[in-house]
This record gives C-alpha cells, structure tokens and sequence, in this order.
C-alpha cells in the first residue's frame, strides 16, 4: 500500500510569498494531521482532520497559516504571506480510527529566504 | 495534559551494545504510547507501540519496550546495535478514546553508533 504521500518534498521560496503544502493520506484512513519541525520547538502538531472536518487548529501559529481537507484523500497547508521564521519541516500523517497509530509521510523541507 | 519526557538528547553506543532509551510520561490513566525512528530527511516510521495487555512489546527492527505503569516509563531497547540504526528517536503519548489533540512527542533522542 502506498503511504502518505506529500509535496513537494522541498521548497525555497522568498519571505512574502505564498507556499502551499500538499498531502495524500493512506486511503481508509479518517484522520489528518498536520505536523512543523524544528530544531528549537521539535514536533508540534498544527491542526488535524476527521473525516475532512478540522477538528483542532489551537496548534497553528497565526492567521498567516490556513489548512483544508476537500475531500478524503487530499489536504493543503498554505502559509500566506510566507516568513523566514515559517523555515522547517512540515509534516503530513494519517490514521484509522481506534486506536490505531499514526502513518508520517516523508515530509517537506520548507525553507524561507 | 500529558507530556513526555526524553531525559538523553544524545547518546552513542558501539555496533553491538545493547541499548536503552528512556521515556517518561505524564497522564492520569493508561496512555497509549508509541515509539518512532526517524532517519535523517525522512519521516517518522512507527517501531512499536503499546495499547493494553503485555507491557513488553515487540517491534520491528529488533526493537522492544516495556511499559512500567509504577514508573510512568516506557523504554525502548535492543540487544546488539547495528551501525544502521543511528537515527532520532521519539516517544510519543496519546491520551483517550480520540487522541487527535492529545497526542505529543517527546524531545527525541539522537543515536550514533561507532563501528
């Protein structure tokens, strides 16, 4: 089975500039979640889906940052305008429900000039 | 809330040790807990992880935990390194029949394994 799949797998874009994170989570699974990582903060978990409904974005920084599921297999985090501070990992991971663990995808390196 | 608590932010073995690294959680009842790899520019793959029932588990890779309720501890060892599970670790809590919200990583330790 193919895992979650996310694009693209680097970008470097100018600060002020809007990015746009993709991901495809496994098929079967109801839960989204949308994680940063960085060195000083680790992973912090931004917001998460179930069933394509947000169910927690408390995680997600400021207003800049904006995340939709428009249906079951797909999945944006969009930063608009950018800043070199939004500069990290951003990873995609899914799950079935009950008790079942989460599935990461091979993340996007985000780097902000 | 639960947290969890990585205490080695680095550690090194030689190829062949054995190994053990320590994770502490916080939370009020039993947690789920989960233990992650992480090689350098890749994702998270799950190693194991412990719902209920035998709190040793096994995992892939040789990998195993025990879970200590009386400790609040859930360990991952292995008996003999090998020089290609260098990599970051995670443990990881989950909290609840919907752990969306409540589920948190540890700090991550890093190993390096000398030949």
């Amino acid at each position: 089975d193919a895992g979650v799949i996310q694009s693209p797998r680097h970008e470097v874009t100018e600060m002020g500039q809007e990015v746009t994170l993709r991901c495809k989570p496994i098929s079967g699974h109801d839960y989204l979640f949308w994680y940063r990582q960085t060195m000083m903060r680790g992973l912090e978990l931004l917001i998460y889906f179930n069933n394509n409904v947000p169910i927690d974005d408390s995680g997600m920084p400021e207003d800049r940052f904006s995340a939709k599921m428009p249906n079951a297999s797909f999945s944006t985090l969009k930063i608009q305008p950018s800043e070199p501070r939004d500069s990290a990992v951003y990873f995609c991971a899914s799950r079935r429900e009950e008790n079942q663990p989460q599935h990461f995808g091979d993340g996007t390196r985000l780097s902000i000039l | 809330a639960q947290s969890v608590t990585q205490p080695d932010i680095h550690i090194t073995v030689s190829e062949g040790a054995s190994l053990e690294l320590r994770c502490n959680y916080s939370y009020g009842a039993t947690p789920y807990l989960f233990w992650y790899v992480q090689s350098p520019g890749q994702g998270l793959q799950l190693l194991l992880k412990y719902f209920s029932g035998d709190t040793l588990v096994q995992g892939i890779k040789g990998f195993e935990a025990e879970f200590k309720r009386s400790q609040s501890s859930f360990n991952l060892r292995k008996p003999s390194v090998h020089w290609s599970d260098a990599a970051e670790y995670f443990c990881a809590v989950g909290a609840g029949e919907n752990y969306g919200q409540n589920f948190v990583f540890g700090p991550g330790t890093r190993l390096s394994v000398l030949p």
